[in-house]
């Protein structure tokens, strides 16, 4: 079965600093990975998306992710933290398992950045 | 564009009573999807419309629950007697095509709060 693994229920970072959110996959096949973005109240947002090609991906509101095969992992990053990025991440893998089209989630990394 | 709305925003409803959750989906996109997200907790796949298809219902955590798709656009999913663990937020998405590797668009969620 396709999964995805968020190891921390939380990152903590100042803000000016770089941030990483970690994801680790496991599928049979080529991936196709997403980070997703939820706020306060609110649904979730499309950040980036890796189907094939360049490694690093960049997305919305600065951030990127880099796609690394040997080590199963698509981390999503940003060169400078904002308070305003602090929200609810997830990563999600395309679950090829079934013949349908829908996504399998992580369990979220919560990114609190501080003034 | 309008994205995906859902109605109502927020529901409480008494233990044993039937609700029904409403997700207008983007103009235009063939796939629908049902997810509940509980507290703490990542996204939980629900059920899958796409275009004339038979729905992918494998996440339905039990026959209480269901999910139509009228005219390949709006959907509605019912919860019948309802229970205290069925509070959640119930969030919709849609997507254009998900076999091109189109990432999901959600709407804002009903919190549905059974007590």
């Amino acid at each position: 079965a396709q999964s995805v693994a968020q190891p921390e229920d939380q990152v903590n970072v100042a803000e000016g600093n770089p941030l990483t959110v970690k994801c680790t996959y496991s599928v049979s096949g080529n991936p196709y990975l997403f980070w997703y973005v939820q706020y306060p109240n609110r649904g979730l947002q499309f950040l980036l998306k890796y189907i094939t090609g360049d490694n690093l991906v960049k997305g919305s509101y600065g951030f990127e992710a880099e796609f690394n095969k040997s080590q199963t992992s698509f981390h999503l990053k940003k060169p400078s933290a904002l308070v305003s990025d602090s929200a609810l991440y997830f990563c999600a893998v395309r679950d090829m398992d079934t013949g349908f089209q829908k996504l399998v989630f992580g369990t979220g990394t919560r990114l609190l950045v501080s003034p | 564009g309008a994205g995906v709305s859902q109605s109502p925003s927020n529901k409480v409803t008494e233990k044993g009573k039937d609700v029904e959750l409403r997700c207008d989906p983007i103009s235009g996109h063939t796939a629908l999807y049902w997810y509940r997200q509980s507290l703490g907790q990542g996204l939980e796949f629900l059920i899958y419309f796409q275009g004339n298809s038979a729905p992918d219902k494998s996440g339905l955590p039990s026959d209480r629950f269901s999910a139509e798709r009228t005219g390949g656009s709006v959907s509605t999913l019912t919860i019948q007697r309802t229970q205290q663990e069925d509070s959640a937020v119930y969030l919709c998405a849609s997507s254009p095509n998900p076999a091109g590797g189109y990432e999901q668009y959600f709407g804002p969620g009903t919190r549905l709060t059974v007590t």
